[in-house]
């Protein structure tokens, strides 16, 4: 299997800008999950979908985020307008219902917010 | 609101050396995991913990759970540099399916 994809892998872009990360999660689980990671907050959950339907996305910072997930292959997290404290690593990760199964993470996406 | 810390955040330690990294969590929950992050990469699934008494093995490292004390321990068997890179543990938020919440990571640093 390919694992959880991750596009782009680094951005850096300009205050004010629209930043569209996308995932596509590994086929067949019912679970997607957008995480962050800085060295101030340590990784926090964005937002989390099962079976394409946003469940909890009490984690997302404000309104300038947004999250979709279309299809069962495919997820969007956007930020618009972009601010420099939006620098941070972007994972997008995947699992199975079931209590055994783990969280597989994608590689990350590296955003820079200058 | 469930925190869950991790001890010590850095931790130095010689080749052929034994050592435990300490999980806390403050609320009930069955679920435990353990992953493992290189410098630039990716979190790497390293064990989950399903029930108290649970203890997982994998090369070097033994993974424990203690339910009714909320406690974690990620064992250090012998050392190698190959180990260095930073461990996070993660507990299941409750009545969700992976909503975890992690620890702030510690850094290991495995010297010759």
């Amino acid at each position: 299997d390919a694992g959880v994809i991750q596009s782009p892998r680094h951005e850096v872009t300009e205050m004010g800008q629209e930043v569209t990360l996308r995932c596509k999660p590994i086929s067949g689980h019912d679970y997607l999950f957008w995480y962050r990671q800085t060295m101030m907050r340590g990784l926090e959950l964005l937002i989390y979908f099962n079976n394409n339907v946003p469940i909890d996305d009490s984690g997302m910072p404000e309104d300038r985020f947004s999250a979709k997930m279309p299809n069962a292959s495919f997820s969007t997290l956007k930020i618009q307008p972009s601010e420099p404290r939006d620098s941070a690593v972007y994972f997008c990760a995947s699992r199975t219902a079931g209590q055994q199964n783990t969280i597989y993470f994608g590689e990350g996406s590296w955003l820079t917010v200058v | 609101e469930l925190k869950v810390e991790q001890n010590p955040l850095f931790l130095s330690m010689q080749e052929g050396k034994n050592y435990t990294i300490y999980c806390n969590y403050s609320t009930t929950s069955d679920r435990l995991y353990w992953y493992r992050q290189d410098p630039g990469k990716s979190l790497e699934s390293l064990f989950v913990l399903l029930s108290n008494g649970a203890v997982k093995q994998e090369g070097r490292l033994m993974a424990s759970l203690d339910t009714k004390a909320r406690l974690s321990t990620l064992h250090i068997t012998a050392a190698v540099h190959d180990l260095s890179a930073t461990y996070f543990c993660a507990v299941d938020k409750g009545g969700s399916q992976g909503n975890l919440i992690f620890g702030k990571g510690t850094k290991l640093s495995v010297k010759p």
